[in-house]
């Protein structure tokens, strides 16, 4: 079974810091990709990023990067420049080659920052 | 661009009522499903298709059922509400083929058992 686990409830960040949101995860799947979303107080999901399980390097959105740790299976959302907008609650989530339509999610990280 | 629609956005039932959440997307997306969001919980697959007259079950499809009989739509049906059953719910789309591509989400509907 896959399992995302993300341990940071909640985040406290002053503008324009970078701030790093934790995700671990779980499966003896070899292939597979791991998605961060957002979601803003408006409730709505929003992609922000992929990495996928065999990609060389990390990947970069913008002002988000991926920190993929194969070996220790982390997958953290770097947010670089961070801003007053960035607040929201953050999923890391993955899904597994072979069930391709079943993405499972970790428990999110409530996300403040702070003029 | 409507994307993924979901109606209604909020919703009140009593117990023991039945009602059908619809779903429709516009982007000729092959794999549809349903999500539930519970507080602390994260986002938790219900049931989902791989295409018209294809379904299956995720992890929590106990008091739902689904039906796909064309593209566009994937209505989920809730037989006999339960308070359990209060949560926000969300569908998602996305196409068949690589397996970077993401999800697309509705806008979500809020439903509260009585």
């Amino acid at each position: 079974a896959q399992k995302i686990t993300q341990t940071q409830p909640g985040m406290f960040v002053q503008e324009k810091e970078a701030v790093t949101l934790d995700c671990t995860y779980d499966t003896s799947d070899p292939s597979y990709g791991l998605f961060w979303y957002k979601q803003p107080s408006s409730g709505e999901m929003i992609f922000l990023i992929y990495q996928g399980s065999y990609d060389q390097q990390n990947a970069t959105e913008g002002r988000y990067s991926l920190n993929f740790q194969k070996a220790r299976k982390s997958a953290n959302l770097v947010i670089s420049a961070s801003q007053l907008g960035d607040s929201a609650m953050y999923f890391c989530a993955m899904r597994v080659i072979q069930g391709a339509q079943k993405l499972v999610f970790g428990q999110g990280t409530r996300l403040t920052i702070n003029p | 661009n409507a994307g993924v629609t979901q109606t209604p956005k909020f919703q009140v039932l009593k117990t023991g009522q039945s009602m059908t959440l619809q779903c429709a997307q516009d982007m000729n997306h092959e794999y549809m499903s349903w999500y539930r969001q519970d507080p602390g919980m994260g986002l938790r697959l219900i049931h989902y298709s791989v295409g018209a007259g294809i379904t299956d079950q995720g992890e929590v499809p106990n008091g739902y059922n689904v039906s796909r009989s064309t593209t566009e739509d994937f209505p989920l049906r809730l037989l006999s509400a339960a308070p359990s059953q209060t949560s926000v719910y969300f569908c998602a789309s996305r196409p068949a083929g690589p397996s970077n591509q993401p999800q697309h989400f509705g806008d979500g509907t809020r439903l509260s058992i009585l």
